[in-house]
């Protein structure tokens, strides 16, 4: 089992759509979860940190389910500017950053 | 605030020559993170500092690559000599910790688009 897996999709989803992606971990002592954006020629960005009680931003939320080992990222109300690659980030050992191989996310007009 | 600085932004050489990458993290920052990516092999972590000293370099895929950072403020990533099956963008990562179970995420440098022909 690899140590964070995600859906590589694409998950093509219309304008105004709600999406979620679920990435799962290996590691059940794991502490910290990001989610991290990234666009095509880009270098990976921070959308969010997710915390144990969940946490939005504006159209963006994030949960942890430690139980299950999965974190997840909701996007509602997709624009186009959406249109990414997102990429789960799990703190595996001290300051070791494991990333998954990314979703590919592509909003239609 | 300034962010990561890379450079170059892109590389392209020949065969066997020698590519220097460098890297300028954020100021404060206490970890140094240096990343490779392809479209086969995704996001890998190479080599990473804490205060200077490098801590875990398990990812270095060869004795061909090595990596330096002489002061806090600057990293070298280095390939001697290099190969076309090194062509990849690398990107250069930096963060600071917070608290003893609080990991703080890392931010990113542009990166560099490295073509070895």
């Amino acid at each position: 089992r690899k140590e964070v897996e995600q859906d590589p999709g694409p998950f093509n989803v219309p304008e105004g759509a709600t999406v979620a992606f679920n990435c799962t971990y290996s590691n059940s002592a794991s502490q910290s979860f990001f989610w991290y954006r990234q666009d095509c020629r880009k270098e990976p960005k921070l959308l969010m940190s997710v915390y144990s009680s969940g946490n939005e931003d504006g159209r963006f939320t994030a949960q942890l389910n430690r139980a299950s080992q999965y974190i997840s990222l909701l996007i509602r109300d997709s624009k186009l500017s959406d249109s990414a690659t997102y990429l789960c980030v799990v703190n595996d050992i001290p300051y070791k950053y494991i990333f998954g191989t990314g979703t590919r996310l592509k909003v239609l007009a | 605030d300034a962010g990561v600085i890379q450079s170059p932004r892109h590389e392209v050489t020949e065969m066997g020559q020698e590519v220097t990458l460098r890297c300028k993290p954020i100021s404060g920052h206490d970890y140094l993170f240096w990343y490779r990516q392809t479209m086969m092999r995704g996001l890998e972590l190479l080599i990473y500092f804490n205060n200077n000293v490098p801590i875990d370099d398990s990812g270095m895929p060869e004795d061909r690559f090595s990596a330096k950072m002489p002061n806090a403020s600057f990293s070298t990533l280095k390939i001697q000599p290099s190969e076309p099956r090194d062509s990849a963008v690398y990107f250069c990562a930096s963060s600071k910790l917070r608290g003893a179970d609080h990991y703080q995420p890392q931010h990113f440098g542009d990166g560099t688009r490295l073509s070895i022909l």
